[in-house]
């Protein structure tokens, strides 16, 4: 049962124009989502997070959008480089518990 | 400051052995994670640790799966009668706290078990 869903595996944006990752959840008890970047090789890094209440969040060239209705969430960034290209992950949690509840991932390859 | 280690990077063992994985959480963090990733999919949940004791350890997939953390610092993951369907990258975060939603989860690089 996939509570987080990244139903693009991957996304080609050229380099300054945006990108926009979707993820949606079935979850309602979820109330805080995460994106982390991963690099191969690497474990994953932490980007952005929006909290329930909020539905919108900004920092710098990365927004994470936020629709509790639809029980949908999106990443954009903008403008996009070269080095954005890596696997992004949305993940969600609920309130009060430690466990994050990742998605499959979407890759992104910004073209120069 | 050095970040979360994890040792060994890459680990092969036969089916139906016992193996060790180390995790270094940056200095000072009191929670601790353990995430098995599969190829293909995201980090899956495995056990968080607040201080020295499990607080979480809803997503040990069976009993031949265990993890310790004996002086609130350094962790290990410990697997039993290995399977081939544990070959996974195992790894590990810290955070500076378990009990806020505004501190992240600092990952290592983690650990590519291989079991043939």
């Amino acid at each position: 049962d996939q509570q987080v869903k990244q139903n693009s595996p991957s996304l080609s944006v050229q380099e300054g124009r945006i990108s926009i990752l979707n993820c949606d959840y079935t979850n309602s008890m979820f109330d805080y989502f995460l994106w982390y970047k991963k690099y191969p090789a690497e474990g994953p890094t932490f980007l952005i997070s929006i909290s329930s209440i909020k539905d919108k969040n900004e920092d710098g060239r990365f927004t994470v959008f936020l629709n509790k209705s639809a029980k949908h969430l999106s990443l954009h960034i903008v403008p996009s480089q070269p080095g954005d290209s890596a696997v992004y992950f949305c993940a969600a949690k609920s309130g009060g518990y430690q466990k994050v509840t990742f998605g499959t991932g979407t890759k992104l390859q910004v073209i120069p | 400051g050095a970040g979360v280690s994890q040792t060994p990077s890459n680990k092969v063992t036969e089916k139906g052995k016992y193996v060790e994985l180390r995790c270094d959480p940056i200095s000072g963090h009191t929670a601790l994670y353990w995430y098995r990733q599969s190829l293909g999919q995201g980090p899956e949940f495995l056990i968080y640790f607040q201080g020295t004791g499990a607080a979480d350890d809803s997503g040990l997939p069976n009993d031949r799966f265990f993890a310790v953390r004996p002086e609130g610092s350094v962790s290990t993951l410990k697997i039993q009668r290995t399977e081939r369907g544990d070959s996974a990258v195992y790894l590990c975060a810290s955070s500076a706290s378990g009990t806020s939603d505004s501190y992240e989860q600092y990952f290592g690089p983690g650990t590519r078990l291989t079991v043939t």
